[in-house]
């Protein structure tokens, strides 16, 4: 069957390269934010959330940062290793009771 | 860790079957969805449920059914199966008891073939 990854953007980085992955959301009243990796066979998997009280939130190697001027939303990984290739996507939503809705990805490539 | 497991990655059926996918998860979470997932359309929301018993339509319920009889199970029903159903199915889980605005767990999918 068709990979999920057909289709998508692609971003292609070299190992130890700072990586950043941009997503435009489409509600201006979006208030929670999150990040997703899927890598191949596999289902998505949480990385990183952000609440739009915040505008910037680190985790391990990851940092989201939140522009919500431009509905702007960026995943940033640093010193990307060949185990980051996967596709990222991410999701927003409204308010507590609204379920997420998910952006089409992002295809990362890293060679060694 | 959380744990959504789904109980076939492969299933190929027919035209005009009844077949069910099945997904359980094991950190008691309220919450549980069923998506699927196309090249290009990406993941689209076709059933959640946010109590035992509950459930609530998605983005495109058309062809689809879905049972909650127990917390920690949730299945999704294709009731008359038509090949335009061929699709990754993805289940999630999310620990509720404040809304959505939260991350969900997902399971690694069923890849569907109906022929």
């Amino acid at each position: 069957g068709e990979s999920v990854g057909l289709h998508l953007p692609t971003l292609s980085v070299q190992e130890g390269d700072n990586s950043i992955i941009n997503c435009a959301y489409s509600n201006s009243a979006s208030d929670y934010f999150i990040w997703y990796k899927q890598e191949s066979g596999k289902g998505p998997q949480f990385i990183i959330d952000i609440r739009s009280n915040m505008d910037k939130r680190q985790g391990q190697r990851v940092t989201v940062l939140l522009n919500k001027t431009v509905k702007h939303l960026s995943l940033q990984i640093a010193a990307t290793q060949p185990g980051d290739s996967a596709v990222y996507f991410c999701a927003e939503s409204l308010s507590g009771y609204s379920t997420l809705t998910f952006g089409k990805g992002t295809m990362l490539l890293v060679s060694p | 860790d959380v744990k959504v497991t789904q109980s076939s990655r492969y299933l190929v059926k027919r035209t005009g079957e009844k077949v069910f996918l099945e997904c359980v998860q094991d950190m008691d979470h309220e919450n549980m969805f069923w998506y699927r997932q196309d090249p290009g359309l990406g993941l689209r929301l076709i059933y959640f449920s946010y109590d035992v018993k509950m459930k609530e339509k998605g983005d495109i319920p058309e062809g689809y059914s879905v049972s909650r009889e127990k917390k920690e199970r949730f299945s999704l029903i294709l009731e008359s199966a038509s090949t335009n159903q061929t699709s990754m199915y993805l289940c999630a889980s999310s620990l509720g008891r404040t809304g959505f605005s939260q991350p969900q767990h997902f399971g690694d999918g069923t890849r569907l073939s109906i022929l």
